[in-house]
C-alpha cells in the first residue's frame, strides 16, 4: 500500500506541449508539495497545499498550475512545455503544514522534453 | 553562496566503515535540520530529523547539529552496501506565521563496497 503516489512515472514530450502530473496520499496528510529536482539532484520547493488551499508559490513559471481537488491529491499542470522543465518532479506530503520536517515522497515523474 | 552547502562526493568506504556527511548552512533562522536518503530513481526518504544542537541516534544513524557553527552531521556506523546512496540533508525555514518550507542540500553520493 503507497504512502505517496505519482503517475506517469515516466514522461517524454515535444516542446510547446501540455502535460499533467498526478499525486496521491493516503496518509491523511493535509499538507502536500510538488519539488523539482534538476540533472545535479538539486531538489527545490514549487508549491506547497494545505488542505486544498495554496500556501506557497516559490515563483514558478506561470506555466506551472497546480490543483488540489481535495486534500489527498495534488496535480500539477504544465503549459506550453520547455527544454528547461526536463526534470524529475516530486510530491510529498506533511502531516499538517507545521510538520514541514517529516515530509514524504513520492516516487517521482522523470519529465524529458524533446 | 547557497544557502545549503554539501559535498557532492562520491564518498566511496568498505562495507563496515563508519562514515561522516556533513553540511553547513549560512542561515541563522533554520530550524529543524533533516537527513533524507535518497536511493538511484526513487524518491527521498527520511532518516532523522533533529531541532537542537547536540546528537540524536537511531540504530546505526547519528545526526550531529552544531547551530554555533551552522554544521550538521550524519554518521553512519558499520556501513552496509545497501547504504549506497545519496544523502540529502534538509533544513526548515520559517517566515512569520504559516509559511515553512524545508532548504535542501545537493546531496552527498555514498558508495559503500563489499
Amino acid at each position: 500500500d503507497t504512502a505517496v503516489s505519482q503517475t506517469p512515472k515516466y514522461l517524454v514530450t515535444q516542446m510547446g506541449n501540455d502535460k499533467s502530473i498526478k499525486c496521491e496520499q493516503n496518509l491523511g496528510h493535509d499538507t502536500m508539495y510538488w519539488y523539482k529536482q534538476d540533472s545535479k539532484k538539486f531538489l527545490k520547493i514549487m508549491f506547497s497545499y494545505n488542505n486544498k488551499e495554496l500556501i506557497i508559490n516559490e515563483t514558478v513559471p506561470n506555466r506551472f498550475s497546480p490543483k488540489s481537488p481535495d486534500k489527498a491529491h495534488l496535480n500539477l499542470h504544465i503549459n506550453s512545455l520547455e527544454l528547461g522543465d526536463s526534470a524529475v518532479y516530486f510530491c510529498a506530503s506533511s502531516p499538517r503544514t507545521s510538520d514541514t520536517y517529516e515530509q514524504y515522497f513520492g516516487p517521482g515523474t522523470r519529465l524529458t522534453v524533446t | 553562496q547557497k544557502e545549503v552547502e554539501q559535498d557532492p562526493g562520491p564518498l566511496s568506504v568498505p562495507e563496515g566503515a563508519i562514515v561522516s556527511l556533513n553540511c553547513t548552512y549560512s542561515n541563522s533562522a533554520f530550524q529543524y535540520f533533516m537527513w533524507y536518503r535518497q536511493y538511484s530513481r526513487k524518491g527521498p526518504e527520511l532518516l532523522m530529523y533533529t531541532y537542537s544542537s547536540g546528537n540524536k541516534e537511531d540504530g546505526r544513524f547519528t545526526a550531529q547539529v552544531d547551530k554555533s557553527s551552522k554544521y550538521i552531521s550524519l554518521f553512519i556506523r558499520d556501513s552496509q552496501p545497501s547504504d549506497s546512496a545519496t544523502y540529502l540533508c534538509a533544513m526548515r525555514f520559517v517566515r512569520g506565521t504559516g509559511f515553512q518550507k524545508l532548504v535542501f542540500g545537493t546531496g552527498t553520493r555514498l558508495l559503500v563496497s563489499p
